[in-house]
Parts: structure tokens; sequence; C-alpha cells
């Protein structure tokens, strides 16, 4: 059964302090993997796809990594404004959906 | 360009009632999922449409459940007699799709129903 577990489940960060967010995943035939953001009453927002082992990709302070197992989303000198929720995502196989993580709770503190 | 959208935004409604959810997709999508988000929950998959294939429908939790999706771009989800546990956030989201290729979802904000 395909799986992703998200870890840890909350995260608190003094502003500048870096550090990183761990996806665990099963899935028969990785199509991709996405993470979003998410902030509270708002739909995920999309911010990266990895496709295959060894990808990263980066944007602003945010650098997303994948390897066969699993995935990294590095938060470098965080800002209070990057308090949200990170999901990561899985396709696989001839699925069109994706099957999500329960996320990480991340609070940046000034 | 315009983001997905969905209403309404809130929805109160007595346990027994039926109620319809809608989403606009973004322009030139043809894929076209909905998702459901309870409290201390991921996102759970409900069902998906792809351009003109039959939906896949393997995620809809009961019969009670079922969507539609017209000229392959609004879509309607509608609950019928609804209870208690169907309480949530209702997303949707649409993508490119090419051949084979994943292209990333984007998601519209959600309606939250409460069943009362």
């Amino acid at each position: 059964e395909d799986q992703v577990t998200q870890s840890p489940e909350a995260l608190r960060l003094q502003e500048g302090e870096s550090s990183s967010l761990n996806c665990s995943y099963t899935v028969s035939g990785l199509r991709g993997l996405f993470w979003y953001r998410q902030d509270p009453g708002k739909g995920p927002e999309f911010l990266f796809t990895l496709y295959s082992a060894g990808e990263e990709k980066e944007k602003e302070r945010l650098k997303a990594t994948l390897t066969k197992k699993e995935s990294f989303l590095h938060i470098t000198a965080p800002k209070p404004e990057d308090s949200a929720t990170y999901l990561c995502a899985v396709q696989g196989g001839s699925q069109g959906n994706l099957i999500f993580g329960k996320g990480t709770k991340l609070s940046v503190k000034p | 360009g315009a983001g997905v959208s969905q209403s309404p935004s809130n929805k109160v409604t007595e346990k027994g009632k039926d109620v319809e959810l809608r989403c606009d997709p973004i322009s030139g999508h043809t894929a076209l999922y909905w998702y459901r988000q309870s409290l201390g929950q991921g996102l759970e998959f409900l069902i998906y449409f792809q351009g003109n294939s039959a939906p896949d429908k393997s995620g809809l939790p009961s019969d009670r459940f079922s969507a539609e999706r017209t000229g392959g771009s609004v879509s309607t989800l509608t609950i019928q007699r609804t209870q208690q546990e169907d309480s949530a956030v209702y997303l949707c989201a649409s993508s490119r799709t090419s051949g084979g290729l994943s292209y990333e979802q984007y998601f519209g904000p959600g309606t939250r129903l409460t069943v009362t």
C-alpha cells in the first residue's frame, strides 16, 4: 500500500535557525513527489515537484531533495512568515491522485 | 491568471440534508480532483476526472457521495443524506496532464462543510 509519513509533526524554530523536514514514502513506481505549503484556512500552495532520486530544487529559503525512500525540505535561516504546515505527497503507478502525509506544522518565532 | 475557485466557502447543513459543492478549475486544465481534509487528518482523495475518461471514484467513502464534471470544466460534488462525520474541508484541485507525465495540482481555497 502506498504510504507517506512526515516527521516531525510539529517544529518550533527561532528566526534564523535552519532545519529540515522529513518525508518518508513507499509507493509503487514513483511518478512524482510534491511539496506544498498550507496556511490556516487556505488550500495547499504548490512548492516543488521532484521526479527522481538525486534531484534537488530550490526556492528562496527552501530546498527540496529526493532519495529512493525519502525527501527532505531544508529551510535555511527561516523567517516568521515561513510559519505554515508543509505537506508532502506522492503520485505513483497509474494513479492520478496524490497520496498525502499528515504534514509538519512549522512555527518560526522572531 | 485565475486560480481554482470553489463555492460556497462555508456551508452549514442539518444532518440528513443533501449538499452540493462547486469547483471551477483553472482554464485549460484537463484533470480535476476532489479531496477532503478532516481535523488532524491528511488530505484524503475522493474522485478524479481526466478529460473524457470515466472518473476514478475509488476514494469515495460511500454511495452517498457522487460527483460530475460538465463540459470538461466545472465540477459538482454532491453529498446526499449528510452525516456528522461528513464535516470537513472539501478541496478541489486541477492540473495539466500530458501522456504519463505528472504535473503539479493547484488547489482551491476549499469549502468548509459543517453538519449539525
